[in-house]
């Protein structure tokens, strides 16, 4: 139980484009979704927390005009990168936290998606 | 606001062995769980174990324990009888109220 997917697992796109990720709790409503990014040999970076029906806060230094994050139901949050240049590129991992059968505190985690941007 | 410290960017042990990672942590929260993840090189995080801090037993699954020091805010992860599917990125994590928080990772080599 409590699994989390992402859609595209792998997406490269054109510089100037712009590219949606979509997070889904497959058996578990998500109340919160998270949002993060995983440049190659480091960490996970927190960009952002949505809670369904509500927008997003982003962390200090994350462009919210460039990164679009959507928390439309309880089940879906979206991440569209606008405008994509090169330096966009990196992986990014969603997780979400909800009305889970083992706890309402844990956050689990999507299998990630790699974006490359030429 | 919550850091984690990762002193061990790599570690290696040899087969069916013990090795320990080094986690410590800073929190302004009294509420608080501390967590490792694994990431081997699908990416997929996988979390290890988890420990409540308002616990004082440590938390164990299977081969992986943890020792939790709460005044000394440090949280370790001993893998026993290693083996070569362990070998994988090891991430410490932080998580209060609103954030989870990671280290900056130790990466784990299995020796057959």
């Amino acid at each position: 139980g409590a699994v989390v997917s992402q859609h595209p697992s792998w997406v490269i796109c054109k510089s100037g484009t712009s590219v949606k990720i979509e997070c889904r709790s497959l058996d578990f409503q998500a109340t919160t979704m998270f949002w993060y990014r995983q440049f190659p040999k480091q960490s996970l970076m927190l960009m952002a927390t949505s809670n369904e029906g509500s927008k997003a806060t982003y962390e200090q230094g994350v462009e919210k005009d460039k990164f679009l994050i959507n928390h439309a139901s309880l089940t879906l949050s979206t991440l569209t990168v606008t405008s994509a240049h090169p330096e966009d590129s990196s992986f990014y991992i969603c997780s979400a936290r909800g009305l889970a059968r083992k706890s309402s505190y844990e956050q689990y985690f999507g299998p990630g998606t790699r974006l490359t941007v030429t | 606001a919550q850091t984690v410290t990762q002193s061990q960017p790599e570690m290696s042990v040899q087969e069916a062995e013990t090795v320990t990672l080094s986690c410590t942590y800073d929190t302004s929260e009294s509420d608080y769980y501390l967590f490792w993840y694994k990431q081997p090189p699908s990416r997929q995080m996988i979390l290890v174990i988890r420990q409540e801090a308002y616990k004082q037993q440590n938390a164990t699954e299977n081969r992986f324990s943890v020792n939790f020091q709460k005044a000394a805010k440090s949280f370790s992860l001993k893998i026993s009888d290693s083996q070569l599917g362990d070998a994988a990125m090891y991430f410490c994590a932080c998580q209060g109220a609103q954030k989870l928080v990671f280290g900056q990772g130790t990466r784990l080599t299995i020796n057959p």
